[in-house]
């Protein structure tokens, strides 16, 4: 059964860049035809899709995040990763991993923008 | 503003049936498939509902969804407070090239 584990830091500085890890366990990232995913969810708000990347490394982004944006794939750690650069307090919220078809999630890590 | 559009609250007593909507256009829930998630607090989406009306195992049978165009429903029967949660429906949109998600249902159980 995949499970899926966030990492990374919970606080970044305004302008700085974000960086969180999905490590993937239970299963081969690059077996299966399957998009791996990033969300976030604002306190009290509702889901932002922010973007994925294929096993074979294609990538879709968030237009309106895509300027910012980088997801990766790391095979040989069985791990994939989000960049958020030039962040603001307005990209303070839950971040969560994904499989696509969205059938499998990690429990989320808090990220807070701020001085 | 979210693309796929929900009432933000529904409720219902113990038993009742409850149902909450979600309306999208032709370039997600017309051409794709709905998803429907549960949310309990401070505790990361659950899929409850797959391909328009498919439930994963384990499940109950007592959450089903359909679809009908661009819109689409997502169904609890035998209401229990245990259902007491927040909803969001998904699907892929084509024009946007990217997931979409409804605003979310607060369900509240009398």
């Amino acid at each position: 059964q995949v499970q899926l584990q966030e990492s990374g830091p919970g606080l970044v500085r305004p302008s700085q860049t974000l960086s969180l890890t999905c490590t993937v366990s239970g299963g081969s990232i690059s077996s299966g035809s399957y998009f791996w995913t990033w969300i976030r969810q604002p306190a009290g708000k509702g889901l932002e899709w922010i973007g994925r990347i294929y096993t074979s490394g294609s990538t879709n982004y968030n237009p309106s995040l895509k300027s910012r944006v980088t997801v990766s794939l790391d095979t040989s750690k069985n791990q994939f990763s989000l960049r958020l650069t030039s962040v603001t307090a307005a990209d303070t919220a839950v971040y969560y991993c994904a499989r696509e078809p969205l059938d499998v999630w990690g429990q989320g890590t808090t990220v807070t923008v701020s001085s | 503003q979210s693309v796929l559009t929900q009432p933000p609250s529904a409720s219902g007593t113990p038993g009742q049936r409850v149902a909450i909507s979600c309306s999208g256009s032709s370039s997600n829930i017309g051409r794709n498939y709905v998803y429907w998630y549960q949310q309990l607090p401070r505790t990361a989406p659950k899929l409850l509902i797959y391909s328009d009306n498919r439930r994963p195992s384990g499940v109950p049978d007592r959450f089903s969804g359909s679809k009908s165009g661009t819109s689409a429903s997502l169904a609890i029967s035998g209401l229990r407070s245990e259902d007491e949660a927040d909803y969001y429906c998904a699907a892929w949109d084509d024009s946007l090239s990217a997931w979409v998600f409804g605003g979310g249902t607060k369900l509240t159980v009398l």
